[in-house]
């Protein structure tokens, strides 16, 4: 069974662009959390997708950022007119059940963003 | 302010030493989890305490869950290389997302 998977692992854009990380969570997982990790700052939670739906959206910032988790494919982040302060790792997780503080979420590897 | 506090932020020691580090609220959590982070990868689920004074064990690696539920410790018995990463405390708070503590980034020194 294959871990959660995030491409690209490495992301370059230029300031104006728009960056689009993808995240396929682990199979038979219908949830899906992405957190974002500055330079030397924790893990900060973005947003908490199921399938289709947007369940909380409190950690993302208001403007040019966006998550869907369509019906079939990954999930998608997607940064519009990226700014340097965008960079940081993108990590996407996902679990089987609604979290629960018993129950775990799988991390994927992360996508690293640098904004030039 | 952060709902979770870990010190101590940095911790290089020689190989072969024990470390304590540790994970600290004011709140009271129903469980904590422990993570470790290795350079370029994502955090790799360690363990999960739940019982108030539970203390769990994963080879030379010690946690333990506070008394109160407000407070955890992780204890290292002779550290090896492969130990260093970033150790992340985290709690379920609010609705199903993962808080994470400031982390203690640690360094074994071969």
């Amino acid at each position: 069974n294959a871990g959660v998977m995030q491409n690209p692992r490495h992301l370059v854009r230029r300031r104006g662009q728009e960056a689009r990380l993808r995240c396929s969570p682990m199979k038979g997982h219908s949830h899906v959390y992405w957190y974002r990790q500055l330079p030397e700052e924790g893990l900060k939670f973005m947003v908490y997708l199921q399938k289709e739906n947007i369940i909380d959206e409190s950690g993302m910032p208001k403007e040019r950022f966006s998550a869907e988790f369509p019906k079939e494919g990954p999930s998608i982040l997607r940064i519009q007119q990226v700014v340097r302060g965008d960079s940081a790792a993108y990590f996407c997780a996902s679990s089987p059940l609604p979290a629960s503080p018993v129950d775990t979420q799988y991390f994927g590897p992360g996508t690293r963003l640098t904004v030039l | 302010t952060q709902l979770l506090e870990q010190s101590p932020q940095f911790l290089s020691i020689q190989e072969g030493e024990n470390l304590t580090v540790y994970c600290n609220s004011s709140s009271v959590f129903s469980s904590l989890q422990w993570y470790r982070q290795e350079p370029g990868e994502g955090p790799v689920l360690l363990v999960t305490v739940v019982t108030g004074g539970e203390v769990k064990k994963l080879k030379r690696l010690t946690f333990q869950f506070g008394d109160a539920r407000k407070d955890s410790s992780l204890h290292i018995t002779a550290a090896q290389p492969g130990d260093t990463g970033l150790y992340l405390c985290a709690v379920i708070f609010g609705n199903e997302k993962l808080t994470f503590g400031t982390g203690t980034r640690l360094t074994i020194i071969p």
